[in-house]
């Protein structure tokens, strides 16, 4: 059974902490595997890896995919209270053409 | 270039009715997947539709189904209707490529009592 497992769960730090969120997954017939954000409602965006060892930055936020131990980190550096929010790893599986979730991390910045 | 909406935000029904939640993908997106997110269960993929035909179903019952029409707006219906339910259902758009990114729009709370 496909399965991304994200950790921690949850996650509380003050700001100008950084912080790096994981994401392991089995998952038959990998294409990619996609970081996003979810604050309110809808899941934004960050980045979508399909390579190995291929560092993907976004200002303060950078991403990275090792394909041969199946996993991902997302790093957020001088975090701000407006990175409070839930990160959803996702991983994309060819052949069915959907998204495999993991349950989110919830990252909690303290001023 | 407007983003994906879903209409309704919000809706509340009781148990045993059936429910119609609409999508608009972005302009030139073929492809609309649907997700269900509760707590307990995260997010969940329902199916996805890719120019009018479904290429792809989740580990849903029969009571969810969909469509989507020749515009690419896609149409979620879930009938009778039970309290587990309720959730946050969310529709994404892509080209429809296998490299291609999801894009999601804002969802729809759907309440059932």
């Amino acid at each position: 059974e496909d399965k991304v497992v994200q950790s921690p769960l949850s996650l509380v730090v003050h700001e100008g902490d950084t912080v790096t969120l994981n994401c392991s997954y089995e998952v038959t017939n990998f294409r990619s595997l996609l970081w996003y954000k979810q604050e309110k409602k809808a899941p934004t965006f960050l980045f979508m890896l399909t390579s190995s060892g291929i560092e993907k930055k976004s200002g303060r936020l950078s991403s990275i995919l090792d394909k041969k131990e199946l996993f991902s980190i997302l790093n957020i550096t001088a975090t701000q209270t407006g990175d409070s929010a839930i990160y959803l790893c996702a991983v994309f599986k060819g052949g069915s053409e959907k998204l495999v979730f993991g349950k989110g991390t919830k990252l909690t910045v303290n001023p | 270039k407007a983003g994906v909406t879903q209409t309704p935000r919000y809706l509340i029904k009781t148990r045993g009715q059936q429910v119609t939640l609409s999508c608009s993908p972005i302009s030139g997106h073929r492809s609309v997947s649907w997700y269900q997110q509760t707590p307990g269960q995260g997010l969940q993929f329902l199916f996805e539709y890719f120019s009018e035909t479904q290429r792809n179903k989740g580990n849903f019952p029969g009571r969810f189904s969909g469509r989507q029409f020749s515009n690419s707006r896609s149409e979620m219906n879930v009938s009778t209707l039970e309290l587990g339910d309720s959730a946050l259902y969310l529709c994404a758009s892509s080209l429809g490529t296998e490299t291609d990114t999801q894009y999601f729009g804002p969802g729809t709370r759907l309440t059932v009592l």
